[in-house]
């Protein structure tokens, strides 16, 4: 049973454009989520969080949308850019636990 | 200040021979976490070790897979008598506490199993 699901494997996104990476979760308990940027041959680099209590949190060019009632999270990243092409995983855990569920990742392409 | 280390990066066995990964955590973090991604697959969790403890090793097959993580030196993900299908990237990443922080990973160990 996948709690965590990312439906698109692959995306494309012009240089400068903005890309929109989704991922939604069945576990109502669910309520810290993370993205995590993904080269090959290195592991996971964490990028962003966002605890349910917010609906938005933002660092530089990323964006975490929240929709708890859509039990929905969307990365947003802009302007893209071409070092930004990687797989893109996120993942949620519930309150005091420790377990991160990930999702199946999303492959980020960003053309110039 | 090191990220959490790794090794070997690239492990190649046969079917039946085992398997010894390690892991050093961040400076300053004692717990370790073990993920394992088979290929075209999210990371899957295996098993949360703290000093000389095992927390939770539930994503972890109960047969030929043991961990370890001791007082003095690195975390150990042991697997026996490999078979094909434990092929598979396995990461480590540690924390400095158990929840609200974010775990920080490893380049993995991409393991063989001719």
């Amino acid at each position: 049973d996948q709690q965590v699901k990312q439906n698109s494997p692959s995306l494309s996104v012009q240089e400068g454009r903005i890309s929109i990476l989704n991922c939604d979760y069945t576990n109502s308990m669910f309520d810290y989520f993370l993205w995590y940027k993904k080269y090959p041959a290195e592991g996971p680099t964490f990028l962003i969080s966002i605890s349910s209590i917010k609906d938005k949190n933002e660092d530089g060019r990323f964006t975490v949308f929240l929709n708890k009632s859509a039990k929905h999270l969307s990365l947003h990243i802009v302007p893209s850019q071409p070092g930004d092409s990687a797989v893109y995983f996120c993942a949620a855990s519930n309150s005091g636990t420790y377990k991160y569920i990930f999702g199946t990742g999303t492959r980020l392409k960003v053309l110039a | 200040n090191a990220g959490v280390m790794q090794n070997p990066r690239h492990l190649v066995r046969r079917r039946g021979q085992e398997a010894r990964l390690r892991c050093s955590p961040m400076k300053g973090h004692s717990h370790v976490y073990w993920y394992r991604q088979l290929p075209e697959e999210g990371l899957k969790f295996m098993v949360y070790l703290q000093k000389e403890n095992i927390i939770d090793e539930s994503g972890m097959p109960k047969e030929r897979f043991s961990a370890e993580f001791p007082k003095e030196g690195p975390s150990i993900l042991r697997i026996q008598q490999v078979v094909r299908g434990d092929s598979a990237a396995y990461f480590c990443a540690s924390s400095p506490d158990s929840w609200g922080n974010e775990q920080f990973f490893g380049p993995g160990t991409r393991l063989t199993v001719l």
